[in-house]
This record gives C-alpha cells, sequence and structure tokens, in this order.
C-alpha cells in the first residue's frame, strides 16, 4: 500500500517551453503533496507543500510563478515548469503522507528527470 | 531551526561486514527521525522511524537505528551488509507540530557501496 506514482519519469524539452509533472498517490488521499527538487550532490530540498484545494505553500527562493501547483483533488498534484531555462534542469520528486500526522513517514514517487536543452 | 547531518559522503564495506550510516540532528522539542534509501534514478523508500518508545529501531530488509538523546544521533547499522544495499540513504527529522520544526529535513545523503 501507499503508492505514490509519478509521471513522466524522464522529460526533454526545450529552453521556454513548460513542461507538467504529475503525482498522483493510487491508494490512499493525500491532503497534503509535497514537491522536492534534487540536485547533482544529492540533497533534496523541500520546493512547495500542495495543498488540496488551496493554494500551495512556497519554500523561499521558491519562485511560485516559475513552479506552479495544482492540487485539484485528493489523489492528484502537478507541478509545471513554466518558461523551462537549462538551470531548470533536475530530478523533481513528489511525496505524500498516506497517514495523517506530521510524523508518519512520507511516500516518494519515483521522480521526473528533467532535461532543458 | 532544524537541521540534520550525514557527516561521512560515503561509506565503503565489504559484504558481509557490519554497516553504520552515521546521522546527527538539531531540533527544537522531541524529534521524530526517519531513514530513506534511493536507488539510482528513483524516489525515496521508506526504511525505518523512531517517533517514540524503545530507543533501538528495526526497519526493512535487516536495517536498525539506535536513538541516542544525549549525543542527537539516529546511526543507521545492519550487522551483516548485501551488495543490493549500496544505494543513497537519507536521514530525515521532524519536530513537534505548532512548533516551527514540524517540516521534514534531509541530511545531505551518504552514498553506501557494498563490495563483494
Amino acid at each position: 500500500g501507499a503508492v505514490v506514482s509519478q509521471h513522466p519519469s524522464r522529460v526533454i524539452c526545450k529552453s521556454g517551453t513548460s513542461v507538467k509533472i504529475e503525482c498522483r498517490s493510487l491508494d490512499f488521499q493525500a491532503t497534503t503533496m509535497f514537491w522536492y527538487r534534487q540536485f547533482p550532490k544529492k540533497s533534496l530540498m523541500l520546493m512547495a507543500t500542495s495543498n488540496e484545494g488551496s493554494k500551495a505553500t512556497y519554500e523561499q527562493g521558491v519562485e511560485k510563478d516559475k513552479f506552479l501547483i495544482n492540487h485539484a483533488s485528493l489523489t492528484l498534484s502537478t507541478l509545471t515548469v513554466t518558461s523551462a531555462h537549462p538551470e531548470d534542469s533536475s530530478f523533481y520528486i513528489c511525496s505524500a503522507r498516506a497517514l495523517q500526522g506530521y510524523n508518519s513517514p512520507l511516500h516518494f514517487g519515483n521522480g521526473t528527470r528533467l532535461t532543458v536543452t | 531551526a532544524q537541521s540534520v547531518a550525514q557527516p561521512e559522503d560515503q561509506v565503503n564495506v565489504a559484504e558481509g561486514n557490519p554497516l553504520t550510516v552515521k546521522c546527527t540532528y538539531s531540533v527544537s522539542g522531541n524529534p521524530y527521525l526517519f531513514w530513506y534509501v534511493q536507488y539510482p534514478n528513483r524516489g525515496l523508500q521508506f526504511l525505518l522511524k523512531y517517533i517514540t518508545g524503545d530507543n533501538l529501531v528495526k526497519g526493512s530488509y535487516g536495517f536498525e537505528a539506535e536513538f541516542n538523546k544525549s549525543q542527537t544521533s539516529f546511526h543507521l547499522k545492519k550487522p551483516s551488509a548485501l551488495v543490493s544495499d549500496s544505494a543513497l540513504y537519507f536521514c530525515a527529522v521532524t519536530g513537534e507540530w505548532g512548533s516551527n520544526d514540524y517540516k521534514l529535513s534531509f541530511g545531505a545523503g551518504t552514498t553506501v557501496t557494498v563490495r563483494a
């Protein structure tokens, strides 16, 4: 149980275009989902907290107009990278908690490798 | 503000030998600690957590971790490592709801290589 599906797993796009990444909780409902960016030196950076039915909460330094997050239902959150640039190339990972409570573990999608040419 | 330190960027061990991946943390109030493993081009998989109770926590794939409050540590251990344990390991901490530390923070990760 507690499966998070992320799609696509890899995407290559040209500079200036937009890319949408989907994150679905397959067997549970997620009021909150989290979007992370993983840099080449391995560290995970929390980008934003996606809240079902309301606006996402962005971390300091993350451009909300560039990284659009929509949490339209209890099982789906999307991250759209708008007007992508090569520096946006990275590994993006979503996650969610299957159980209520901040001390329950996060379940992660398999990530999306974005390459902007 | 909360933080997690994984002092070793890499750990190399021979198959069959004990494996230890170190983690220390800083958080206000009681910590809630987690270990995750990541295989190449994949998301993170949950291994184990400490919330309360016994300081020794057992998790998936034969891993365990020991919570040490006085040393603010939560080291991951496996008595006998396998080649298939080679991966990237993350320690994470969150504090109590309502505090400033309730978000999950990850360490920088430790790459474990187990040689045959």
